[in-house]
């Protein structure tokens, strides 16, 4: 496989479910990050992580929980969701942290009920 | 406050050329970029602006003035696949991308 996959592309949870988001990249990248795109709303970086370690957290709730085990793969954790966090949530990765040309995976649409 | 601003949704007919207008107040500039993000699918890198003037790439070009906070993307020739949204995004003096909310570009036969 080639650029950045993500897994499932949809997901429907309930809000006490606890499940969790997969992002690869195949693009020996080493800075990942996590946003959430909302209709018509910009879209909001979530968490970065370079070389495995995170370097921003843009006060996100804690009922998501990122993790890196390595620079190929990216998690995002949820547990106890709320309806409002439904949403797109998009990986993407790029060539170190000072995010010039980032690269998209084609995101999970999630749906919390 | 940081702020990206661009149109909702503009409409425009195949073969005609239209032009996308992001304004932005940022803290600091370090380049602008354009992205192109079809329905249901990934964003996808279209340009990247750091020194003012025209960048052209195909029937693709966008344009940058840094002293009027403000940027253009034009499309020539539309296409039917040229519907989509197209992302304004900044990079502040910190790197950080900061994002406008994307026009939705509608193309008419």
């Amino acid at each position: 496989e080639t650029g950045v996959t993500q897994t499932p592309r949809h997901l429907v949870m309930g809000m006490t479910n606890k499940k969790s988001l997969k992002c690869e990249q195949h693009l020996g990248h080493n800075a990942m990050y996590w946003y959430k795109q909302s209709a018509k709303k910009p879209l909001e970086l979530m968490f970065v992580y370079s070389l495995e370690e995170r370097v921003e957290n843009n006060s996100v709730p804690s009922r998501f929980s990122p993790e890196c085990p390595n620079s190929s793969h990216l998690f995002l954790h949820l547990h106890t969701l709320q309806p409002e966090d439904s949403a797109l949530y998009l990986c993407a990765s790029s060539q170190g942290q000072d995010n010039y040309e980032q690269y998209f995976g084609p995101g999970t649409r999630l749906t919390v009920t | 406050g940081q702020n990206i601003d661009q149109p909702t949704e503009m409409t425009a007919t195949e073969g005609a050329i239209v032009q996308i207008n992001c304004t932005y107040q940022t803290s600091g500039f370090n380049g602008l970029f354009w992205y192109q993000q079809h329905a249901g699918e990934a964003p996808t890198f279209l340009s990247y602006n750091v020194l003012d003037g025209l960048e052209e790439k195909g029937r693709f070009s966008s344009f940058l003035s840094r002293s009027k906070g403000y940027s253009y993307l034009l499309l020539k020739e539309l296409q039917m696949k040229d519907s989509a949204s197209y992302l304004c995004a900044v990079r502040d003096s910190n790197y950080q991308l900061i994002w406008g909310a994307g026009t939705k570009l509608i193309i008419k036969p």
